[in-house]
């Protein structure tokens, strides 16, 4: 089946830094690829739509200066949380679109100090 | 996008069968209804999809009533490891994969001894 990927599993950074999540699809080219966020026992929240070749659209709220996306090819998807602060401690999943579904990244715990 | 009504919670005893419906009375003639497993800090896990009557694959079954405003996972004799939360999402079906899924609550079961 398809596989998507993200790294790092896990990170801790201080606060006022930037950290970047990487999604890759491993055996599928994926034209468009999903960027959510989950706080401890609540549902997946989407933040934004990448779209490989273009900008990536944003929800309604998600700051699109504070969380920088790229899709610079068919396998790969970069989520860039600039300026990080305690409160963007969280847990984000990337999910690829293939074949008619989306398959879902194993995520990533980021964790501002 | 189609939203969708889930229990919060749900209990059961192992080798139980195990069926949680889902209300989505809004939903439109090109969605899919998908139901997604997902285990504390792990992406969701695809479990099936379908569009109407019934399919079943190796670890569920999904009915879908005539007027698809509801659908109803059913898990056959559950085990410990079925504990988790499950999501059901409604999205039209695209030949690049589906278009963004908005993610409910979901229902948290519990299974035990």
């Amino acid at each position: 089946g398809a596989v998507v990927s993200q790294h790092p599993s896990r990170v801790i950074c201080k606060s006022g830094t930037s950290v970047k999540i990487e999604c890759r699809s491993l055996d599928f080219q994926a034209t468009t690829m999903f960027w959510y966020r989950q706080f401890p026992k609540q549902s997946l929240m989407l933040m934004a739509t990448s779209n490989e070749g273009s900008k990536a659209t944003y929800e309604q709220g998600v700051e699109k200066d504070k969380f920088l996306i790229n899709h610079a090819s068919l396998t790969l998807s970069t989520l860039t949380v600039t300026s990080a602060h305690p409160e963007d401690s969280s847990f984000y999943i990337c999910s690829a679109s293939f074949g008619g579904e989306q398959y879902f990244g194993p995520g990533t715990r980021l964790t501002v100090t | 996008l189609a939203k969708t009504t889930q229990p919060i919670s749900m209990d059961s005893y192992e080798g139980q069968e195990v069926n949680i419906t889902c209300s989505h009375n809004n939903i439109a003639t090109n969605d899919y209804i998908t139901w997604y497993q997902q285990f504390p800090s792990q992406g969701p896990r695809f479990i099936i999809q379908g569009y109407k009557t019934k399919v079943t694959n190796e670890v569920a079954s999904l009915f879908i009533p005539a007027d698809r405003k509801s659908s109803t996972l059913s898990l056959p004799r559950v085990s410990l490891s079925d504990t988790a939360v499950y999501y059901c999402l409604v999205g039209a079906r695209m030949n690049t994969g589906f278009q963004k899924l908005v993610f409910g609550t979901g229902t948290r079961l519990l299974v035990s001894p």
